[in-house]
């Protein structure tokens, strides 16, 4: 089996650079994809193969990878940014980070 | 416009079975490998496993915990995923989704409460 190792939070005041990490073997390997949480919703995928933005993402999420690990950046964080936040990677199972609750305050 | 809608949750006693079933709208159903994902209250997303499309065998993976447990299948003629839960314990107590391909849809979610 292998894991995906996030920090528990992060916290940033509106207008900052969020970057939140997730490290793990299996990302020097496979793709990684990032999901946002917020309170009693469904995840909405942000991030894909560790860099691609899906249609209707604010411009301010990026993805970046280097070795094994992948950073979700948020540029000029907004309030409505606060969320719970996860990584993604599959080889031959998938595996989340254990996620990351970002404060913008 | 895609939509996945998960049903079949509810209170079971452990030890029992319960189904969920996803229906999909909006897409080619039978193109994309369908996955669920569960959430313990307060926890993280947890991967329990997926299929994938005829075209690539309809083969299944499974996470560890489940492993031998539960049991993903699909009827792409209804548009539907299954998961078949078997002997089910307190820990398997979550919202369980069901996501579709790269996991850029997702259902509402339906809760399963594992409990005597």
């Amino acid at each position: 089996s292998y894991e995906l190792t996030q920090p528990s939070s992060v916290s940033v005041s509106p207008g900052q650079t969020a970057r939140i990490t997730c490290s793990g073997d299996v990302l020097a390997k496979k793709y990684a994809r990032w999901f946002q949480q917020k309170p009693g919703q469904a995840p909405v995928l942000v991030i894909y193969k560790d860099s691609e933005r899906p249609s209707g993402i604010p411009e301010r999420f990026s993805g970046s990878s280097s070795g094994t690990t992948v950073t979700l950046t948020i540029s000029g964080a907004q309030v409505e940014d606060e969320a719970d936040y996860y990584c993604y990677s599959a080889a031959d199972k998938g595996v989340f980070g254990g996620g990351t609750k970002l404060t913008v305050l | 416009e895609v939509q996945l809608v998960e049903s079949g949750g509810g209170l079971v006693q452990p030890g029992r079975s319960l189904r969920l079933s996803c229906t999909a709208s909006g897409f080619t159903f039978g193109d994309y490998a369908m996955s669920w994902v569960r959430q313990a209250p307060g926890k993280g997303l947890e991967w329990v496993g997926f299929i994938r499309s005829k075209a690539y065998g309809g083969t299944t993976e499974y996470a560890a915990s489940v492993k031998g447990r539960f049991t993903i299948s699909r009827d792409d003629s209804k548009s539907i995923a299954y998961l078949q839960m078997n002997s089910l314990k307190t820990e398997d107590t979550a919202v369980y989704y069901c996501t579709r391909g790269s996991m850029d849809y997702w259902g509402q979610g339906t809760l399963v409460t594992v409990s005597s």
